[in-house]
């Protein structure tokens, strides 16, 4: 079965401190990984899948299939950073996408 | 529409009332999805739509709740004798074709539909 965990529910972190969000998934094939983010009383949005490799809005994660993670990580947290934070996974090519509970990032200046 | 639309944005019911929430996909999108937030619950899967594959119904929580897409298009999820837990952000989202050697489609979500049952 697809599992997607975020283990904390609310990370806080002063400006400027690295930033790592948690994710651990479970399936038994090759997933797609995503992370989403929710900013304050807007909708939904891709913040960055593990196929395309890329950085955005200085946020990277790397998909380790040896530990089944896909850590979110940023060097410097800025305060619009603040923001809900989900990973979800797709298992196979047309697949459902499932996502975790969501992380509550809070950044204080 | 250039995004995902959904409506009532929000809508206040009375407990044991039945509903039908409304999700416009972005035109030409073939696989339609609809979640629930709530608060401490995340999201969660209800159900799931691709082309004119059957659903997949896995996440719906009781038969109070169904949804039908009509013409590989517009989606109603309905959910029949409403109760208070039944209140939460019901979000639809849409996601277009997949060719078949490509990977890590996009899916475009709405803004939601905040139902609350008193």
């Amino acid at each position: 079965a697809q599992r997607v965990t975020q283990p904390e529910k609310l990370l806080s972190v002063f400006k400027g401190a690295p930033v790592e969000l948690k994710c651990n998934y479970s399936y038994s094939g090759s997933p797609e990984l995503f992370w989403y983010v929710q900013y304050s009383r807007q909708r939904l949005q891709l913040l960055l899948r593990h196929i395309s490799r890329e950085s955005i809005k200085g946020f990277t994660a790397d998909l380790n299939k040896g530990e089944t993670s896909f850590h979110l990580k940023k060097p410097f947290a800025q305060e619009e950073d603040s923001a809900m934070y989900y990973c979800a996974l797709r298992g196979g090519s047309q697949g459902n996408l499932i996502f975790g509970k969501g992380t509550k990032l809070s950044v204080k200046p | 529409g250039a995004g995902v639309s959904q409506s009532p944005s929000n809508k206040v019911t009375e407990k044991g009332k039945d509903v039908e929430l409304r999700c416009d996909p972005i035109s030409g999108h073939t696989a339609l999805y609809w979640y629930r937030q709530s608060l401490g619950q995340g999201l969660e899967f209800l159900i799931y739509f691709q082309g004119n594959s059957a659903p997949d119904k896995s996440g719906l929580p009781s038969d109070r709740f169904s949804a039908e897409r009509t013409g590989g298009s517009v989606s109603t999820l309905t959910i029949q004798r409403t109760q208070q837990e039944d209140s939460a952000v019901y979000l639809c989202a849409s996601s277009p074709p997949r060719p078949s050697h490509y990977s890590g489609n996009t899916i475009y979500f709405g803004e939601g539909s905040w139902l609350t049952v008193v």
